[in-house]
């Protein structure tokens, strides 16, 4: 499995685009970079998953350079309720292992 | 997407007691896990629970102590045995049709005194 290393903590103001980048060295040929949100006392939410280059949904975008060794979750104009742990996950689509690492507590104030 | 549900909600147990949590899925999935999350710390896989068969045990986890049940392919329960106050936590049900794409349950807090 790919180990994936996030910042531990993020500030930002609300209107304000945040991005938050994972380091997946290690990462194999198979696996996708898979994002989940989590507010306290909620199990995570799915966010956005990607293989390469740029996807884009409703909530967020992901980057993730031609090398695949790192990724970018960019979300814009955050607001207060944006304010949660965000994970970075790194795997194969047939695999049954998914390992969430420390992930990143994003904080946005008024 | 799928809505998934459990209960109970919380709990407080004494110690050497079992609790079974149950985790209801709105639809077929293929999928199910079940998670370990101590507050303000990452989840814990402690299982997948598999269809018709025994569930498949993380490193640290077994069997005698979280016995899984996955009857059809919309319901699991996970029970937590002879417990002790290191077995307070919050207990995930997660259900996917594709690895990456888990729906997660709102948790079960679990306090043992």
């Amino acid at each position: 499995l790919a180990k994936t290393t996030q910042p531990i903590s993020m500030d930002s103001y609300e209107g304000q685009e945040v991005n938050i980048t994972c380091s997946h060295n290690n990462i194999a040929t198979n696996d996708y970079i898979t994002w989940y949100q989590q507010f306290p006392s909620q199990g995570p939410r799915f966010i956005i998953q990607g293989y390469k280059t740029k996807v884009t949904n409703e909530v967020a975008s992901l980057f993730i350079p031609a090398d695949r060794k790192s990724s970018t979750l960019s979300l814009p104009r955050v607001s207060l309720s944006d304010t949660a742990v965000y994970y970075c996950l790194v795997g194969a689509r047939n695999n049954n292992d998914m390992r969430f690492g420390a992930g990143t507590r994003l904080t946005v104030k008024p | 997407s799928a809505v998934i549900s459990q209960k109970p909600s919380r709990d407080i147990c004494q110690r050497g007691t079992s609790l079974t949590i149950q985790c209801q899925v709105d639809s077929q999935v293929t999928m199910m896990f079940w998670y370990r999350q101590q507050p303000g710390q990452s989840l814990t896989l402690i299982a997948t629970a598999n269809q018709g068969s025994e569930a498949t045990y993380e490193s640290g986890f077994v069997i005698d102590k979280f016995p899984i049940s996955r009857p059809n392919l919309t319901f699991s329960t996970l029970t937590v045995s002879n417990m002790s106050p290191e077995d307070s936590s919050i207990y995930l049900c997660s259900a996917s049709q594709t690895t990456y794409e888990q729906y997660f349950g709102p948790g079960t807090r679990l306090t043992v005194t």
